[in-house]
């Protein structure tokens, strides 16, 4: 079975600093994506910053950026130059590659509310 | 593009009555969905996958007379809850995947507040 674990229920941080969401996952697989969701106050999931198990180079997209490590099975997502609107809660998620066309199913951690004050 | 819609949004309801949530895939055709429900301060827990065409797989613990799903077509699945009671009262968020370019991603539809009274 896969788990993902987010050891920090909730973090804050001011305005234009950098902050950092931990999770940690685990599985056998060596195929798998790894993603960060966030949902904000409205509830709509969206869709943060994606990373396939198989490519060394972390993610990034424009203020988000990922640390992965394969080996030790992590998966942070640094959040630089934080505002206003990143306040959310975040999940990281893992999914296995399955074989064929379809998509296997979504395993979450338990989330990370961040707060970003003025 | 990637855009998944659910209806109704909220919706409030007599217990013993049933309710059916949409959930649409507005510009990508997806074989498979998924029902997920969340409780407040939670993360989201998997119900089921919807495959077009065939029975949807249920997760351990969920009820399959209880919440009915159809996966009608490439771009509409819906999840149908009988004979609702206050218990069921929770948030229902649909996901749709998406395989385009060997990048496989899920997108969300904005949720469905059930309140039964």
């Amino acid at each position: 079975a896969q788990t993902v674990t987010q050891s920090q229920p909730e973090m804050s941080v001011q305005e234009a600093e950098t902050v950092t969401l931990s999770c940690t996952y685990d599985t056998s697989e060596n195929n798998y994506y790894l993603f960060w969701y966030k949902q904000p106050p409205s509830r709509q999931m969206i869709l943060v910053i994606r990373q396939e198990a198989y490519k060394q180079q972390n993610a990034t997209e424009n203020r988000f950026s990922v640390n992965f490590q394969k080996a030790a099975k992590s998966f942070s997502l640094k959040i630089s130059d934080s505002q206003l609107g990143d306040t959310a809660m975040y999940f990281c998620a893992f999914m296995k590659i399955n074989r064929g066309s379809t998509l296997g199913r979504l395993y979450f951690g338990r989330g990370t509310q961040l707060t970003v004050w003025p | 593009g990637a855009v998944v819609s659910q209806h109704p949004s909220r919706v409030i309801c007599k217990s013993g009555t049933s309710v059916k949530i949409e959930c649409r895939s507005l510009d990508f055709q997806a074989t498979t969905m998924f029902w997920y429900r969340q409780f407040p301060k939670q993360s989201l827990m998997l119900m089921a996958t919807s495959n077009e065409g065939s029975k949807a797989t249920y997760e351990q613990g969920v009820e399959k007379d209880k919440f009915l799903i159809n996966h009608a077509s490439l771009t509409l699945s819906t999840l149908t809850v009988t004979s609702a009671h206050p218990e069921d009262s929770s948030f229902y968020i649909c996901s749709a995947s998406r395989l385009a370019g060997g990048r496989d991603t899920q997108y969300f539809g904005p949720g469905t507040r059930l309140t039964v009274l």
